[in-house]
């Protein structure tokens, strides 16, 4: 009930195309959802994040879509560039308590130039 | 703001011998630290969690007498990976709490000969 389940694990993306990354979770529980990147050799770097009160957040190119109701939540890279090719990673937590991490399994996206 | 840095970002030990990495948050304090193991293309595993002034939580299967965790005050926590092997090489990952957002270190590679 604690995991988080990411698909696909790896993407390739023409530039300019649309990188949609997907996860789902089991615990309702889950009140706060981030997206974090991570280039090769570094640590993940905050993204974006959504709370289940509302279903969708856009920041620049980044979006998420959160399905409250199928427990589902996506990653949509608008205007994908060669730049944004990196492993991504969802993750869940809950607000209260010790705000610890469920991480998903990570999605390699690979933008073609 | 929310800068967190890790030390060293690599490290090279012979295997028997002990080897602590630091993780520091540069402008802001936190009570909750989380250490992480990654390993190549995989996800984040949660070892622990740091709270200044008591001791690590740490994840099942996690050995607390081989991972130390001192979390001595509110902007920085030590990881000692004792009497290291070579299954112990992996890339290290702190992250430090910060108004319920988690910010990440940039990461430890640790190489045990």
């Amino acid at each position: 009930q604690q995991q988080v389940k990411q698909s696909p694990q790896s993407l390739i993306v023409q530039k300019g195309g649309i990188s949609i990354i997907n996860c789902a979770y089991e615990n309702t529980a889950f009140d706060y959802f981030p997206w974090y990147q991570q280039f090769p050799g570094k640590g993940p770097a905050l993204l974006i994040a959504i709370r289940p009160d509302v279903s969708e957040k856009k920041e620049g190119r980044f979006t998420i879509s959160f399905n409250k109701s199928a427990k589902q939540f996506s990653l949509h890279i608008m205007d994908s560039q060669p730049g944004d090719s990196a492993t991504y990673f969802c993750a869940a937590s809950m607000a209260s308590g010790t705000y610890k991490y469920i991480f998903g399994t990570g999605t390699r996206l690979k933008v073609l130039a | 703001g929310a800068v967190v840095s890790q030390h060293p970002s690599r490290v090279i030990c012979k295997s028997g011998t002990s080897v602590k990495i630091e993780c520091r948050s540069l402008d802001f304090q936190a009570t909750t630290m989380f250490w992480y193991r990654q390993f190549p293309k995989q996800s984040l595993m949660l070892m622990a969690t740091s709270n200044e002034g008591s001791k690590a939580t740490y994840e099942q299967g996690v050995e607390k007498d081989k991972f130390l965790i001192n979390h001595a005050s509110l902007t920085l926590s030590t990881l000692t990976v004792t009497s290291a092997h070579p299954e112990d090489s992996s890339f290290y990952i702190c992250s430090a709490e910060g108004q319920g957002l988690q910010y990440f270190g940039p990461g430890t590679r640790l190489t045990v000969t």
